[in-house]
């Protein structure tokens, strides 16, 4: 067990719809990291918060968006969805910043999207 | 190129084999690398952390960094069926930028 939750395990939706991810870090830890898997595209960054500010932000499309609540918890909001938006999606946390760190991976929310 | 490029496989062997599973990276500059394993249904996990060239070992497993050929590989001795999952490679390309994965290499060992 990681320590990190992630919520739904598993989500079933229609195109056009919208759906938000949550996740509780690890306890203490400052960082959240979301990642889309896909068996085409592997795993791929999404964003990133740190105490609550966003840090980094990779391949997110914009009609997705992410927040990192004062309780450290983050949520990602996924809207006007695709079918090929249908993917694994993973949120890690670490202790601090630093990319050279050791992530933590929740078990991944999985999502159809019909 | 990509900066972290991996055979997806599959890639199947008898129990008691070596296994040697393979990336290739970018930039001669990147220095840490590391490898995680991802169970069916689960998150992935790290497993083995290098820094730089050389070898590191631990257990079963090797990492081996080539930087000259900006290759990196993960050496499984004496498989084991639980040794079964995929195999991500990840590098953080600078110190400013998240972990960036290949594709994994998906494993069975057959017992």
């Amino acid at each position: 067990d990681s320590g990190v939750t992630q919520t739904p395990k598993h989500l079933i939706t229609a195109t056009g719809q919208r759906v938000t991810l949550r996740c509780s870090p690890r306890s203490g830890d400052l960082s959240v990291y979301w990642y889309q898997q896909s068996l085409d595209q592997g795993l791929q960054f999404l964003i990133q918060y740190y105490n609550g500010e966003e840090r980094a932000k990779g391949n997110i499309l914009e009609r997705f968006s992410a927040q990192q609540f004062p309780d450290l918890h983050s949520e990602l909001n996924l809207s006007s969805l695709e079918l090929g938006d249908s993917a694994l999606y993973f949120c890690a946390s670490s202790a601090s910043g630093s990319y050279t760190g050791e992530l933590f991976f929740g078990e991944g929310s999985r999502l159809t999207v019909l | 190129q990509k900066e972290v490029e991996q055979d997806p496989g599959p890639l199947s062997v008898p129990e008691g084999a070596i296994v040697s599973l393979n990336c290739t990276y970018s930039n001669s500059a990147f220095q840490y690398f590391m490898w995680y394993r991802q169970y069916s249904r689960k998150g992935p996990e790290l497993l083995m952390y290098t820094y730089s060239s050389g070898n590191k070992e631990d257990g079963r497993f090797t990492a081996q960094v080539d930087k000259s050929s900006k290759y990196i590989s993960l050496f499984i001795r004496d498989s084991q069926p639980s040794d079964s999952a995929t195999y991500l490679c990840a590098i953080p390309l600078f110190g400013n930028t998240p972990l960036v994965f290949g594709k994994g290499t998906r494993l069975s060992v057959i017992a």
